[in-house]
């Protein structure tokens, strides 16, 4: 049975950085790109961008360029998120998914970014 | 990007009822390949979403038949049969033909 288990729950201060995880049990990440998608509090689901595991190419939707980068681990088979510069507006729940077309998802991880 | 236009916001439905959910893109999804990557998925509270018909018209493993999807170009549907309560939730359309990948505004199906 393929599972997606993603990180705990992350209070993060303005201007800091905080790295999510999501941890793929039955499937190899290498055979699959790993997606991220975000959904605001109240409001819909927004891509982020795709990381191919097996050589670590990533794409990212033009507004997260400078604020998401991708990683993946193929020895844990567990792909990251790297969030930078947080504001409050990126409080958000943050979902990983793969087998496209997203077949399979994780739990989701909320971020708040709050002082 | 590709804008995607999902109507309408809010879909009031008896039980047993049927709706149907459309969905508009700015631009055509055919890919090149031949292919269109149009999908669609149910959030319900609380919940990751679920993936329900991809590529325009396929079913997902274990998805009743209660659910189609049909549509070509920029125009698409998706049709629920004899709604059940555990179809209640947000519906997403997300076209993958083109970079950035693009998702619909959501439908929200409940009961009148």
């Amino acid at each position: 049975e393929v599972q997606l288990q993603q990180s705990g729950a992350e209070l993060g201060k303005p201007g800091t950085s905080v790295k999510l995880s999501c941890k793929v049990s039955g499937y190899n990440i290498r055979n699959t790109y790993m997606h991220w998608v975000n959904q605001r509090p109240g409001k819909g689901l927004e891509w982020i961008g795709r990381i191919d595991p097996a050589n670590g190419n990533t794409i990212y939707a033009e507004k997260f360029k400078s604020k998401a980068t991708l990683t993946a681990d193929t020895s844990s088979n567990t792909a990251y998120m790297q969030l930078s510069q947080l504001k409050s507006d990126d409080t958000a729940i943050y979902f990983c998914a793969m087998k496209h077309p997203f077949a399979y998802w994780g739990q989701g991880t909320l971020v708040t970014v709050s002082s | 990007d590709v804008l995607m236009t999902q109507t309408p916001v809010s879909l009031p439905v008896s039980l047993g009822g049927q709706v149907s959910i459309s969905c508009r893109s700015s631009q055509s999804l055919v890919h090149s390949d031949g292919n269109t990557y149009l999908h669609w998925y149910l959030q319900k509270p609380g919940q990751s979403p679920q993936l329900l018909i991809y590529r325009v018209s396929n079913r997902f493993s274990g998805v009743p038949d209660r659910f189609s999807g049909s549509g070509s170009g920029t125009d698409f549907t998706l049709k629920i049969s004899r709604v059940e309560p555990e179809d209640l939730g947000v519906y997403y359309c997300l076209q993958s033909t083109h970079f950035p990948y693009t998702f619909g505004a959501g439908t929200k199906l409940e009961l009148k």
